[in-house]
């Protein structure tokens, strides 16, 4: 069993929706939950980073976690074509290793 | 930019070739990483440096030998590697190695393996 599992899409909305990003994960010691968005020919960049269960919002984007469901999700509202990109969830133990999903690619049509 | 700078960003290599990757970052931080991004595979990591030594060698085969001469600097060199190495390699740094650390990614390197 993967330590992370994620949906690898690829996810086409329109300009304008709202956009849900799923990971799950199998290691209750994970505490520490991030969100990469990597554009083409580019690096992962940090999205968002939570440490406890519950929402925290920046923006357009929310990233929620249930510890208890062992589920993280990020929202984006009023999708943007600047969204279009790939989305990766990394969670990470006490120490400092990080288990990626493998992805999410999302195309936001005008 | 991230801080984090690699080169080349793309190279062409043949199995008997070798050559090496370069990682340099300016963000004052301590620890470097080298990931393997494959298609539709989560990143891997690969090694991990902590203030220049070596903390983590996630079973890589020797064909991959990274050097760590300064904690600004990160090589990853290469040497009889196999057409299934062919992946974007991701150099990374944090601050530190505890957990909760920010990774900050440099643009990879598209390596292709003929």
């Amino acid at each position: 069993q993967k330590e992370v599992e994620q949906d690898p899409g690829p996810l086409s909305v329109p300009e304008g929706a709202i956009v849900s990003l799923n990971c799950t994960y199998s290691n209750s010691a994970f505490q520490y939950f991030m969100w990469y968005r990597q554009y083409s020919r580019k690096g992962p960049e940090l999205l968002m980073y939570t440490y406890s269960s519950g929402n925290k919002e920046d923006g357009r984007f929310t990233a929620q976690v249930d510890k208890s469901s062992k589920y993280i999700s990020l929202f984006i509202r009023d999708s943007q074509p600047s969204d279009s990109a790939t989305y990766l969830c990394a969670i990470q133990t006490g120490a400092n290793n990080l288990f990626f999903g493998t992805g999410t690619r999302l195309t936001v049509i005008p | 930019e991230t801080g984090v700078t690699q080169t080349p960003r793309h190279l062409v290599m043949g199995m008997t070739n070798k050559k090496s990757l370069k990682c340099e970052q300016h963000l004052g931080h301590n620890a470097m990483y080298w990931y393997k991004q494959s298609a539709k595979k989560p990143l891997e990591l690969m090694f991990v440096y902590n203030f220049k030594e070596q903390t983590e060698n996630n079973s890589v085969p020797s064909r991959f030998s990274p050097e760590c001469p300064n904690s600004c600097h990160l090589f990853l060199h290469l040497h009889t590697l196999q057409p299934e190495d062919s992946a974007l390699y991701l150099c990374a740094s944090s601050p530190g190695t505890s957990g909760g650390e920010t990774q900050y990614f440099g643009p990879g390197t598209r390596l292709l393996v003929l």
